[in-house]
């Protein structure tokens, strides 16, 4: 079957150290992904998004990258910072009779050592 | 705002019992969402809502039913609750306009079934 998933369940940095989340995605007829920050006895919190009309989009700190043709998705954190300990899931938005059911991967957990 | 609230926190229930978990947006979005999200693992969708009165299964709807009589409120109610039901449930809303879907998420209800 189609699924989102991620190579590495656990990442730990140093401070200050850039980091590299990645998540592959197999459907690729969607065409929307999310990347979620979900802090600890929190609901998830939105990061950044890209369509899949882009290959890369920035936001302070974060870059997404998004490689159709092996259909890999990537968040960069830049001089990660003791706050950015969380997990990360990246979600794709599938169309399923005109509605989007997003499908979350399981979530990459980050450790940033001080 | 406040945002996406869920009522209550935390909850313990018996084999066989029933409850309703409530979750109450003032973000006037139209699109809702229930996730369940086991240890370890990602956001499995319920059951979601593209507006008032429209309803409909997610990836893990049995055992499970939901209503929506009004755009605020969006409550996930458990009939006879099992074991594997044990969980944290995350209720999300997002407005999906300029064709992206950012979804706004609970704090969170952590249920236990014994």
């Amino acid at each position: 079957g189609e699924s989102v998933g991620l190579h590495l369940p656990t990442l730990s940095v140093q401070e200050g150290d850039n980091s590299i989340i990645n998540c592959a995605y197999s459907n690729s007829a969607s065409d929307y992904f999310i990347w979620y920050k979900q802090e600890s006895g929190k609901g998830p919190q939105f990061i950044i998004d890209i369509r899949s009309n882009m290959d890369k989009r920035q936001g302070q700190r974060v870059t997404v990258l998004l490689n159709k043709t092996v259909k890999h998705l990537s968040l960069q954190i830049a001089a990660t910072q003791p706050g950015d300990s969380a997990v990360y899931f990246c979600a794709e938005n599938r169309g399923s009779g005109g509605s989007y059911i997003p499908t979350f991967g399981r979530g990459t957990s980050l450790i940033v050592h001080p | 705002n406040a945002g996406v609230t869920q009522t209550p926190k935390f909850r313990i229930l018996k084999i066989g019992q029933s409850m309703t978990l409530q979750c109450t947006q003032d973000m006037n979005h139209n699109y809702m969402y229930w996730y369940r999200q086991d240890p370890g693992m990602g956001l499995k969708l319920i059951y979601y809502s593209v507006g008032a009165g429209i309803t409909d299964k997610g990836e893990v709807p049995n055992g499970y039913n939901v209503s929506r009589s009004t755009t605020e409120d969006f409550p996930l109610r458990l009939e006879l609750a099992a074991p594997s039901q044990t969980s944290v449930y995350f209720c999300a809303s997002s407005p999906r306009q300029g064709g992206t879907d950012t979804q706004y998420f609970g704090p969170g209800t952590r249920l236990t079934v014994l």
